[in-house]
């Protein structure tokens, strides 16, 4: 039972080159979030989607994009990245209905110089 | 937009102490959800509150859901040294934005062997 399975594990690059920050869940769940943690910052959200097919902006979508690929997967992409976006990124996902209980992935640090 | 206030940020204690953190909010909360982050990992559930007053407990862990339903507390009783990490509140409104969760921004807490 896998949960979140988020990849890379850790990834360095250089200001202004792009990548994907991939997120799969096995759990049959609805909605799937990206957040970033930062020092003293606790968890910011960055996009959501409810469900498949839908995308929302969360507190702080600048910079990013994002692919509900399918009910699984919810990739997370800096297109031009900069060092402001050096920070551990976190996928969750939760079922529908009253639980609520978010499930999150083992996180990404990405470092951008 | 909503905020969590979470304290105290960090806290010092001796193996054996009991710990007590809380968080209070401006607005009210359907849920609340205590996580635990350990270096290197994503947050984890410990416990999940969904009605005013409920208290809840999962081992050494006691959580209640407040009156008033703008705060919630986490206690964890006789602390030992594997309690060390980063402990979350996260709030949940169903009248708010797009079913987010809204983090606190966490109480790092180090017990001393």
């Amino acid at each position: 039972n896998a949960g979140v399975t988020q990849t890379p594990k850790f990834q360095v690059l250089k200001t202004g080159q792009s990548m994907t920050l991939q997120c799969a869940q096995d759990m049959n769940h609805n909605s799937m979030y990206w957040y970033r943690q930062d020092p003293g910052m606790g968890l910011r959200l960055i996009y959501y989607s409810a469900s498949e097919g839908t995308t929302d902006k969360g507190e702080v979508p600048n910079g990013y994009n994002v692919s509900r690929l399918n009910k699984r997967e919810f990739s997370l992409r800096l297109e031009s990245a900069a060092p402001s976006q050096t920070s551990v990124y976190f996928c969750a996902s939760r079922p529908r209905g009253g639980a609520l209980k978010a499930f999150f992935g083992q996180g990404t640090r990405l470092t951008v110089v | 937009g909503q905020q969590l206030n979470q304290s105290p940020q960090s806290m010092f204690i001796q193996e054996g102490e009991d710990v007590s953190m809380n968080c209070t909010s401006s607005s009210i909360f359907n849920t609340w959800l205590w996580y635990k982050q350990e270096p290197g990992e994503g947050p984890v559930l410990l416990i999940a509150l969904y009605k005013a007053g409920e208290l809840t407990s999962n081992g050494r862990l006691t959580a209640q859901f407040g009156i008033t339903r703008k705060d919630s507390f986490l206690n964890i009783s006789a602390s030992i040294p594997s309690d060390v990490g980063i402990y979350f509140c996260a709030g949940h409104n169903y009248g708010g934005s797009q079913g987010n969760l809204i983090f606190g921004k966490g109480t790092k807490l180090s017990v001393k062997p």
